[in-house]
C-alpha cells in the first residue's frame, strides 16, 4: 500500500532554530497538507498546497512557518525560529482530489523545542 | 461551540461487545464526514466515510444525520484491536482542509 514518508521521526532543536520537516507524498496524489497536534489536544490544520501553491492556510500558520515542493517528489514545512509551544507532533498527508475522498497521513515528525 | 464536538471517554467495553460514538457538528455548509482512527502517538488512519444513505464496513457502521447535524458509528462485535481513538472528521464547502474533534478514546477489555 503507498505511503507518505515523513523525516526525521523525531527532532529536537533549541529555541529560536530553524527546522525543516521533510515529507515524500503518494506519487500519483495532486494535493498536499501539514498537519500538527499538540500533545493531548486535537489535529489541528496547517496548511494545503496545491499546483505549486499554497491554496488555505490556517490561523496558525503566520510568518514564521513556510511550505516548498523543491522537486518532484519533496515536500517540506519550514519554521523559521521556532518556539517552545511549536513542540507538537507534524504530520504530513496527502490526497489524489481535494478532501471529499479522504486523506493519508504520514506518520509523523515528533518536534520536541528545547 | 465548538466544530466538531465527540464525547472523549474513555469507553471501557468487554470484547465482543457492540460500541456507539456520536459527533456533531456546527457548520451547516460540511460536506463530507468522516471517521478516523489514531492509535497512540500514531498517525490519524482513514476508517471510513461517511455517506448520507448510511454505510457500513464489515463491523463498523456510519450514519449522518444532516438535520440534526450529527454523526454515528457502530461498531459491531469488538475486538482487542479495536482499542484506540476514535476522530470525527469533517470538510466543509468550499475549504481545503480537515476540521478534527477530539476524539473517542476506546478501550476493548478482555
Amino acid at each position: 500500500e503507498p505511503e507518505v514518508t515523513q523525516t526525521p521521526s523525531h527532532q529536537v532543536t533549541q529555541m529560536g532554530q530553524e527546522v525543516i520537516l521533510r515529507c515524500v507524498p503518494i506519487s500519483n496524489h495532486l494535493y498536499f497538507y501539514w498537519y500538527r497536534q499538540i500533545l493531548g489536544q486535537k489535529v489541528e490544520f496547517l496548511v494545503s498546497f496545491y499546483n505549486n501553491e499554497i491554496s488555505e492556510k490556517s490561523e496558525i500558520f503566520d510568518d514564521q512557518f513556510s511550505v516548498e515542493r523543491p522537486d518532484g517528489s519533496n515536500f517540506t514545512l519550514k519554521i523559521r525560529s521556532t518556539k517552545l509551544e511549536d513542540s507538537a507532533m507534524y504530520f504530513c498527508a496527502s490526497s489524489v482530489r481535494q478532501p471529499n475522498y479522504g486523506y493519508t497521513f504520514g506518520s509523523g515528525t515528533r518536534l520536541t523545542v528545547v | 461551540r465548538k466544530e466538531v464536538e465527540q464525547d472523549p471517554g474513555p469507553f471501557n467495553v468487554p470484547e465482543g461487545a457492540t460500541v456507539a460514538f456520536n459527533c456533531t457538528y456546527s457548520n451547516s455548509a460540511s460536506q463530507s464526514f468522516f471517521w478516523y482512527r489514531q492509535d497512540c502517538r500514531k498517525e490519524p488512519k482513514l476508517l471510513m466515510s461517511v455517506y448520507s444513505s448510511g454505510n457500513e464496513d464489515g463491523r463498523f457502521t456510519a450514519q449522518l444525520n444532516r438535520a440534526s447535524q450529527y454523526i454515528s458509528l457502530l461498531i459491531r462485535d469488538s475486538k482487542l484491536s479495536d482499542s484506540a481513538t476514535y476522530l470525527c472528521v469533517v470538510n466543509n464547502f468550499g475549504n481545503e482542509k480537515l476540521t478534527f474533534g477530539t476524539g473517542t478514546r476506546l478501550t476493548i477489555i478482555p
